[in-house]
């Protein structure tokens, strides 16, 4: 597609379940970077794949945390056993360089 | 202490002011240097980079790197009411790899 694309734009779960959020990048771009965005706050870096190998996710709060890259395309981010604090934005994004990160446009979890 | 420090206003200006949004950092082994405007309900989107000191123009924006101060800021000639947004720094040491954002600050333009 012509830009990154989030599934889904918006989620609401309870506290304690698992949710996965869905990144598509854009199509050739071999970088891909999962950013978290609360209220007021910066965008705090989780992870950075370089085609499915993840050579830095130095960022990922905790082991609930995870994510996969399939095909050098599509990522997945896995929060398992969420809690009221990973309330917040997920931003993906893809670039060929850094300088030319491309954003989606997130999806807003909430836990309730 | 943050690696990358900005206020986060909210910075409220009349249209057709002179803005000027600044980020401070400690790692000196940054080199590349970005703006990135965000929307409400919208991922950042860049405006501008720059690589090493220097300035950069491109129409109504300005972006200035003073490495020797660790200094980077974004001047926004002309304001407009769409500009109104939330601007973010972003820093690297390579161009590859992750960015380092600076708290992003929500900017006003009256019209």
């Amino acid at each position: 597609g012509a830009g990154v694309s989030q599934s889904p734009s918006n989620k609401v779960t309870e506290k304690g379940k698992d949710v996965e959020l869905r990144c598509d990048p854009i199509s050739g771009h071999t970088a891909l970077y999962w950013y978290r965005q609360s209220l007021g706050q910066g965008l705090e870096f989780l992870i950075y794949f370089q085609g499915n190998s993840a050579p830095d996710k130095s960022g990922l709060p905790s082991d609930r945390f995870s994510a996969e890259r399939t095909g050098g395309s599509v990522s997945t981010l896995t929060i398992q056993r969420t809690q009221q604090e990973d309330s917040a934005v997920y931003l993906c994004a893809s670039s060929q360089r850094s300088y030319g990160y491309t954003f989606g446009s997130g999806t807003r979890l909430t836990v309730v | 202490q943050k690696e990358v420090e900005q206020d986060p206003g909210p910075l409220s200006v009349p249209e057709g002011a002179i803005v000027s949004l600044n980020c401070t950092y400690s790692n000196s082994a940054f080199q590349y240097f970005m703006w990135y405007r965000q929307y409400s309900r919208k991922g950042p989107e860049l405006l501008m980079y720059t690589y090493s000191s220097g300035n950069k123009e491109d129409g109504r924006f300005t972006a200035q790197v003073d490495k020797s101060s660790k200094y980077i800021s974004l001047f926004i000639r002309d304001s407009q009411p769409s500009d109104s947004a939330t601007y973010l720094c972003a820093l690297t040491p390579s161009n590859t790899g992750k960015l380092i954002f600076g708290q992003g600050t929500t900017l006003q333009v009256k019209p």
